[in-house]
């Protein structure tokens, strides 16, 4: 069975400043998809990225990147320049390539907290 | 476009009450995927469904609970005989293709159900 870990609970950063949220999964597959999505207080989730398995280049939305290690099983979000508007809880998900099954593999999260 | 629809968007049962939980997916979306999320918790898939079909229902308790996602009507979630257990948010997404797609999931605001 596939399961997807977020190892920080809780995180900050200073605005306009940058960092980076850690996500490890265990899987047997060879393609798949992961993808961070971020929930706002508001509770909606918000797709911020996604990452096919099978493409070697890193993922890139506006501010938001990735680094996805496919040997290492690791898949990092980067924002850059961090906004007030970042605060939320980020979480990480892993899916089989459509075919087999279409649910989402979520990890527990990570909080992240923007200070002015 | 609207986005998905779920209502009601806060739901209080007493124990023993019937809880019915409501979405409406995108236009378009013909996929519709049902998730849990406790306090503190990542989102736990329940069940996956196509128009008049239960497509993948690994995620569901056995016992209570039951979705349906008829050919006309939105996709109704439904948890008989609530126990305070049940208290969480109920988060539904819709998809164009699913199986066949991308992968990309499209989330609804969620309906908080609070068992007193």
């Amino acid at each position: 069975a596939q399961t997807v870990t977020q190892s920080q609970p809780e995180m900050s950063v200073q605005e306009a400043e940058t960092v980076t949220l850690s996500c490890t999964y265990d899987t047997s597959e060879s393609n798949y998809y992961l993808f961070w999505y971020k929930q706002p207080p508001s509770r909606q989730m918000i797709l911020v990225i996604r990452q096919e398995a099978y493409k070697q280049q890193n993922a890139t939305e506006n501010r938001f990147s990735v680094n996805f290690q496919k040997a290492a099983k690791s898949f990092s979000l980067k924002i850059s320049d961090s906004q007030l508007g970042d605060t939320a809880m980020y979480f990480c998900a892993f899916m089989k390539v459509p075919g087999s099954q279409g649910n989402l593999i979520f990890g527990k999260g990570t909080k992240l907290s923007v200070k002015p | 476009n609207a986005g998905v629809m779920q209502n009601p968007r806060h739901l209080v049962r007493r124990r023993g009450q019937e809880a019915r939980l409501r979405c409406s997916p995108m236009k378009g979306h013909s996929h519709v995927y049902w998730y849990r999320q406790l306090p503190e918790e990542g989102l736990k898939f329940m069940v996956y469904l196509q128009k008049e079909n239960i497509i993948d229902e690994s995620g569901m308790p056995k016992e209570r609970f039951s979705a349906e996602f008829p050919k006309e009507g939105p996709s109704i979630l439904r948890i008989q005989q609530v126990v305070r257990g049940d208290s969480a948010a109920y988060f539904c997404a819709s998809s164009p293709k699913g199986l066949a797609g991308t992968g990309e999931q499209y989330f609804g605001p969620g309906t908080r159900l609070t068992v007193t």
